[in-house]
């Protein structure tokens, strides 16, 4: 079964706006990961973010995780038509280095 | 810095046919991940390797078989195709067992 889900499946924004993508999952988790696939190609390894973690930066990314609501948001400041992609939230729990990963995010930024 | 390598980056094949998928870690990397990513779905886990040795078994079909050779290339031997099987196949390879794997640029099936 998936153990993350997406929300919104599809985002529409003009450049220069703010993106919020959020995934909920079902289980405890040790991590969280987000992935940005750009159509058609490979998956681009965006940021982790571990169980004990609550907001992680990385440019214009900010990831937060809720453990006790298990989810997680991934904010894009200030989108540029580059941000066009699908996002992808990714979940490692256990012993396992194999993240799950859920349906992912349609991302289209308008210049 | 060297990426994940995949070849071929487009195959066609007919049902029933097989077909083979190279993958070629980033240098150094022992570990190499294999993922179905079918139509708007999401990436499923295959099967993965650890030196040479198959580590984590996922949701692959039996029709399918795969190994990691000595200089750490892996392939995907897939067998009696189905149309189903038609998805992007990534690869992706690590130093160990860690969080983070590196993604290559998969490789297109597409069986008619």
């Amino acid at each position: 079964s998936q153990q993350g889900e997406e929300d919104p499946q599809a985002l529409s924004i003009q450049e220069g706006e703010n993106a919020t993508m959020n995934c909920s999952y079902k289980t405890s988790i040790n991590n969280l990961q987000w992935y940005r696939q750009n159509s058609g190609r490979g998956l681009v390894h965006l940021i982790l973010i571990r169980s004990n973690e609550r907001e992680k930066h990385s440019g214009r990314l900010r990831v937060t995780l809720d453990t006790s609501k298990k989810s997680s948001s991934l904010l894009i400041t200030a989108s540029r038509a580059a941000d066009t992609a699908s996002y992808f939230c990714a979940t490692g729990s256990g012993g396992s280095y194999i993240p799950t990963f859920g349906r992912g995010t349609s991302l289209i930024v308008h210049p | 810095a060297a990426g994940v390598i995949q070849s071929p980056r487009h195959l066609i094949k007919e049902k029933r046919e097989t077909a083979t998928l190279k993958c070629y870690p980033i240098p150094r990397h022992d570990t190499v991940y294999w993922y179905q990513q079918g139509p708007g779905q999401d990436p499923q886990f295959l099967i993965s390797f650890y030196e040479k040795m198959q580590s984590d078994k996922g949701s692959i079909p039996d029709r399918f078989s795969a190994q990691q050779f000595s200089d750490y290339h892996s392939e995907l031997n897939m067998s009696s195709l189905e149309l189903g099987d038609s998805a992007l196949y990534f690869c992706a390879s690590s130093l160990g067992f860690v969080e983070t794997q590196y993604f290559g640029p998969g490789t297109r099936l597409l069986v008619l």
